[in-house]
């Protein structure tokens, strides 16, 4: 089965640019996560969906990150505008159901210079 | 705020010998999860334990549950050069929404 998808690889901007990441989950999978994980450390989670709606995204700075999932496929992440301090790794994940295993996609490098 | 906490934080071991990393947690938990990460790379599941059980298998992998400690190890039997990444606990908090936290991780390095 196809994993999941995530675009770009890589990008690098200037703070207080604005920047979007895409990711395309496991057909099927209900669950949907962005994670950040800045160099050294381990994933933190941004926001969860479950279908189209929010689960939890109590750590997602809402003055500046966005995230929405179109008919409860695909999301996207927006950072507006971009800090130094977001230089991280954005990985996007999927589960079939909650409380079961996460297949993590590649991840977006981001540089914010 | 992270759930689960890796120990240690850096292992480093000769190909053939046994690795061992253990995950703290502080609260009740559904289950636990351990992946590992290669540089550069996204998160890769090797194994998840229920709350109810206390060990579980796969391949040279080996992650027991001890839940009057809140802790898990996971035992690489026989390491390899390609064993060589990080490895993460993942926990969720139970009786609520299902949200996996990780902890900072183990970096292991397996020397040929």
């Amino acid at each position: 089965e196809a994993g999941v998808a995530q675009s770009p690889r890589y990008k690098i901007i200037e703070k207080r640019q604005s920047v979007a990441f895409w990711c395309n989950p496991i057909s099927g999978h209900a669950t949907l996560y962005w994670y950040q994980q800045i160099l050294g450390q381990g994933p933190k989670l941004l926001i969860q969906f479950q279908n189209n709606g929010v689960v939890d995204d109590s750590q997602l700075p809402k003055d500046r990150f966005s995230a929405e999932r179109l008919k409860g496929v695909d999301s996207t992440l927006k950072i507006q505008p971009a800090k130094l301090e977001d230089s991280a790794v954005y990985l996007c994940a999927s589960s079939f159901l909650t409380n079961e295993k996460l297949f993590f996609g590649s991840g977006t490098q981001l540089s914010v210079l | 705020s992270q759930q689960g906490e890796e120990d240690p934080q850096a292992l480093s071991i000769q190909e053939g010998e046994n690795a061992t990393m253990n995950c703290s947690y502080k609260t009740s938990i559904n289950n636990l999860q351990w992946y590992r990460q290669n540089s550069g790379r996204g998160l890769v599941h090797l194994i998840l334990i229920r709350s109810n059980e206390r060990e579980k298998h796969s391949g040279r992998l080996r992650v027991t549950l001890d839940t009057s400690k809140k802790s898990s190890s996971l035992l690489i039997t026989a390491s390899r050069a390609a064993d060589t990444a990080s490895y993460f606990c993942a926990t969720d908090l139970s009786g609520g929404s299902y949200i996996p936290t990780f902890g900072r991780g183990t970096s292991l390095i397996v020397h040929p």
